[in-house]
């Protein structure tokens, strides 16, 4: 079967750092993607990864390792505005999205 | 302007009723989908349309039945709602089949009472 594994809730502090890691075993591979979902709002696309290794888009980064079914989603200088579930999705050899069930990041002052 | 938009945002109903739920894009995309998102917040594929053709259905009970009247339209109509069927409803779009970004709209909150 197919699986996406991410811890299901996470807590940080303003200001410091966090890395979200997502574990995948999909039928194939063509690439990961990273959403942001606020409670009660929709998925909103953050990265793209379907290389190995690091993409830097200011605050946020993600990583990818194919070898090892790998990814994290790291977030920099949090604001409490990036309290939210963060969602890891694969895209598998038939290019369809298996998503995790998302990881709900808690930001404390 | 929304690029995704979908129709109503609350839906109360009882069981039994029928109920349809409308989606929008003006992104010119070719594939859009429906998504049920349940209290547990997985997002689960329920069809996908590529220029109106049927791509993706899921194990989706016969009860839910999507239209796509053009590419940039994709609604769901619901009949003999039950409980379960209480979740978020989400509509998407993206390029193409193999261009995995999607754009989602703002959900429509379906509850059956």
């Amino acid at each position: 079967g197919q699986n996406i594994d991410q811890p299901t809730e996470m807590t940080a502090t303003e200001g410091a750092i966090v890395q979200i890691n997502c574990t995948y075993q999909t039928s194939g591979f063509n690439g990961l993607f990273w959403y942001q979902q606020h409670a009660g709002e929709a998925p909103t696309f953050l990265s793209y990864n379907v290389l190995d290794g690091l993409e830097e888009k200011g605050r946020f980064s993600s990583f990818l390792s194919r070898s090892k079914g790998y990814s994290y989603l790291l977030l920099k200088e949090l604001q409490m505005k990036d309290s939210a579930s963060y969602l890891c999705a694969v895209v598998d050899s038939n290019y369809q999205l298996i998503w995790g069930a998302g990881t709900k990041l808690i930001i404390k002052p | 302007d929304t690029a995704v938009s979908q129709t109503p945002k609350y839906l109360v109903t009882q069981m039994g009723n029928d109920k349809s739920i409308k989606c929008e894009q003006n992104l010119g995309h070719d594939t859009m989908y429906w998504y049920k998102q349940d209290s547990k917040k997985f997002l689960k594929i329920m069809f996908s349309y590529n220029n109106k053709e049927l791509i993706i259905n899921e194990t989706v009970p016969n009860r839910f039945s999507p239209k796509s009247p053009d590419k940039a339209h994709l609604n769901l109509h619901i009949n003999s709602l039950e409980l379960g069927d209480s979740a978020v409803y989400f509509c998407a779009s993206s390029a193409g089949v193999e261009t995995g970004e999607l754009f989602f709209g703002e959900g429509s909150r379906l509850t059956v009472l």
